[in-house]
């Protein structure tokens, strides 16, 4: 059975700095997928990045990128240059290949300051 | 572009009435569905999927029940809500073939009393 791990429960760095939050999967599927979701304190989920299994090179989105480490099972989630508005709470979740089920992590909660 | 609706926006039930959360997806034919959970606090809890019209999957039982009666709506429901029950209801879509990440409806806020 699949399972995500987010040990962060809560994150909190000055602006304009960087962050890596972490997030651990188990699966016994050699082909997989991994996703990073941001929820805003108004409730509304959005997609930002993923990283297919098979890719070697970690993905890069805007200022998201990601630091797949396949032996270790790990997906950490880096956000550069953070901004007030990337408070939020980031969500980790895997799909195997073939399996339209979909886990979640616990989610780490992320506080940009001043 | 596509869209995401969900309704109601929240809903306040009593225990033992019976509930139909909606969502309807425009812009994007045959997509795949989902339902999701999710707790005060808590993480999504996958509820239900669907690739196709007529076709629902169950991922847990919650004593909740799902229809496809549109390609382009999915519907929650029970005939008896349960205090546990109380939550944010999300649909999401996906594009399916190669692309896997979900797109997330405004969600419903509901609260069984």
């Amino acid at each position: 059975a699949q399972k995500v791990t987010q040990t962060q429960t809560s994150i909190s760095v000055v602006e304009k700095t960087t962050v890596t939050m972490d997030c651990v999967y188990e699966t016994r599927d050699s082909s997989y997928f991994l996703f990073w979701y941001k929820q805003t304190a108004s409730g509304e989920i959005v997609f930002l990045i993923r990283q297919d299994s098979y890719k070697k090179e970690n993905a890069t989105v805007g200022h998201y990128s990601l630091n797949f480490q396949k032996p270790k099972s790990s997906i950490g989630l880096i956000i550069t240059a953070t901004q007030i508005e990337d408070s939020a709470v980031y969500f980790c979740a895997m799909r195997e290949d073939g399996n339209e089920k979909i886990t979640f992590g616990a989610g780490t909660k992320l506080t940009i300051k001043p | 572009a596509q869209t995401i609706h969900q309704w109601p926006v929240a809903e306040i039930k009593a225990v033992g009435s019976p509930l139909s959360l909606g969502c309807t997806i425009k812009g994007k034919s045959s997509p795949n569905l989902y339902w999701y959970w999710q707790a005060t606090g808590g993480t999504l809890q996958q509820l239900f999927y669907s690739i196709t019209v007529g076709q629902v999957e169950s991922v847990v039982q919650l004593n909740l029940s799902a229809s496809r009666p549109k390609d382009d709506q999915f519907i929650l429901s029970t005939e008896k809500l349960l205090l546990s029950h109380s939550g944010f209801y999300l649909c999401a879509w996906s594009p399916g073939q190669g692309s896997y990440e979900q797109y997330f409806g405004p969600g419903t806020r509901l609260t069984v009393l």
